[in-house]
């Protein structure tokens, strides 16, 4: 079955530090791939995605790639604030447009704690 | 953006009791909702998938009589535990999608279910 792996945390880093969270997944078609940010005491809140092999998603200076020939969707930010602390899920969706079936599969998720 | 809103955000209940927790879609007419359990340090899972005025589906190993999904109106989906065990102690979010806002699911704040 479909299954994400991200690199676990937690993550603490100093204001305008480098981010990468790593993500990798295996899934048997052609996923669309997403990070999902969850700020303390929020839901879930869709942060980037890609539904194609070398599509670049971005967002509020977040970017990930989408690598099939790695199977990886890694996330980074050039320099991360106090605000960017969060958990960050990675996740994906079999469907092929990714917006069809909505069954997304997700990592365990990375906590991200940045300090001024 | 949508906005989902998930009630209680914790909740403690004694063995043998049920409780139940509130998903609703505040600005859009949520057509499907999503349940999903999270233990700790590992993925949210989804459990189950129902959609407005049908039976809700549930994911391979979800026990349907213990986990009790209502999807009654657009805008409310309830998930009630029933007859809790301290195993049950877990992490539940709702997701929901439709209407305009079809292209993608938002999340609730999660429910922290503890059960003594």
């Amino acid at each position: 079955g479909d299954s994400v792996t991200q690199m676990e945390g937690p993550v603490t880093l100093s204001e305008e530090a480098f981010l990468t969270i790593n993500c990798t997944y295996t899934a048997t078609g052609y996923p669309s791939l997403f990070w999902y940010v969850q700020y303390p005491g929020e839901g879930l809140q869709l942060l980037l995605k890609a539904t194609k092999a070398d599509d670049k998603g971005s967002n509020k200076g977040f970017e990930a790639t989408y690598r099939k020939e790695t199977t990886s969707f890694h996330l980074e930010k050039g320099s991360v604030q106090v605000s960017d602390s969060a958990v960050y899920f990675c996740a994906l969706s079999d469907g092929d447009s990714g917006a069809g079936s909505y069954q997304l599969t997700f990592g365990k998720g990375t906590k991200l704690s940045v300090i001024p | 953006g949508a906005v989902v809103s998930q009630h209680p955000s914790r909740v403690i209940c004694k063995s043998g009791t049920s409780v139940k927790i509130e998903c609703r879609s505040l600005d859009f007419q949520a057509t499907t909702m999503f349940w999903y359990r999270q233990f700790p340090k590992q993925s949210l899972m989804l459990m189950a998938t129902s959609n407005e005025g049908s039976k809700a589906t549930y994911e391979q190993g979800v026990e349907k009589d213990k986990f009790l999904i209502n999807h009654a109106s657009l805008t409310l989906s309830t998930l009630t535990v029933t007859s809790a065990h301290p195993e049950d102690s877990s992490f539940y979010i709702c997701s929901a999608r439709g209407g305009s806002f079809n292209t993608e699911a938002f999340f609730g704040q999660g429910t922290r279910l503890t059960v003594v």
